[in-house]
């Protein structure tokens, strides 16, 4: 079984650029999250989907952050613009609605 | 909050030792569940113990929960250098589907 494919892996941008992330989940799982770890701790919950839709994106900084999951399938993670504390791992997960979540080995932006 | 936190902050051992991280957390729980993240690598689950369960083994983990005290510990025997990871705990209650981590425990096994 594929497991959850991100990419870019790494990404350095100037701040006040925009950049894009991009999350694949395991076929079949309805539930996809996006995550922000900054260095030493541990990952926080950015936005929640089920299928195609938002369950929880309390935690998203909307004037910068949007996310999207069109067809209940892939999502993208924009930032627009990007601050110096944005940088950070973005972590992708997702669960077909059971307890555990599989994660993507991340993508590392970097904010200059 | 749903957090949990571990403790210590950072734990180094030699391999072959045991290593024992605890975790402590607030609310009423369905499960408690363990990740590892090894450095620049995404989270892998490790184990999951329900509320209704005192102890849980698999291979050389095993894991205690003890809902009175709203605490666990995950416990390593054996350990070697591949060990060398963060470890997360994560209380779930059913419903959200979303989990919560604290800081993490950094382990380092010396070979």
């Amino acid at each position: 079984e594929a497991g959850v494919a991100q990419s870019p892996r790494y990404k350095i941008i100037e701040k006040r650029q925009s950049v894009a992330f991009w999350c694949n989940p395991i076929s079949g799982h309805a539930t996809l999250y996006w995550y922000q770890q900054i260095l030493g701790q541990g990952p926080k919950l950015l936005i929640q989907f089920q299928n195609n839709g938002v369950v929880d994106d309390s935690q998203l900084p909307k004037d910068r952050f949007s996310a999207e999951r069109l067809k209940g399938v892939d999502s993208t993670l924009k930032i627009q613009p990007a601050k110096l504390e944005d940088s950070a791992v973005y972590l992708c997960a997702s669960t077909p609605n059971s307890d555990t979540q599989y994660f993507g080995p991340g993508t590392r932006l970097t904010v200059l | 909050s749903q957090q949990g936190e571990e403790d210590p902050q950072a734990l180094s051992i030699q391999e072959g030792e045991n290593a024992t991280m605890n975790c402590s957390y607030k609310t009423s729980i369905n499960n408690l569940q363990w990740y590892r993240q090894n450095s620049g690598r995404g989270l892998v689950h490790l184990i999951l113990i329900r509320s209704n369960e005192r102890e849980k083994h698999s291979g050389r983990l095993r894991v205690t929960l003890d809902t009175s005290k709203k605490s666990s510990s995950l416990l390593i025997t054996a350990s070697r250098a591949a060990d060398t990871a963060s470890y997360f705990c994560a209380p779930f209650r059913a419903g959200s589907y979303q989990l919560t981590f604290g800081k993490g425990t950094k382990l380092s096994v010396i070979p």
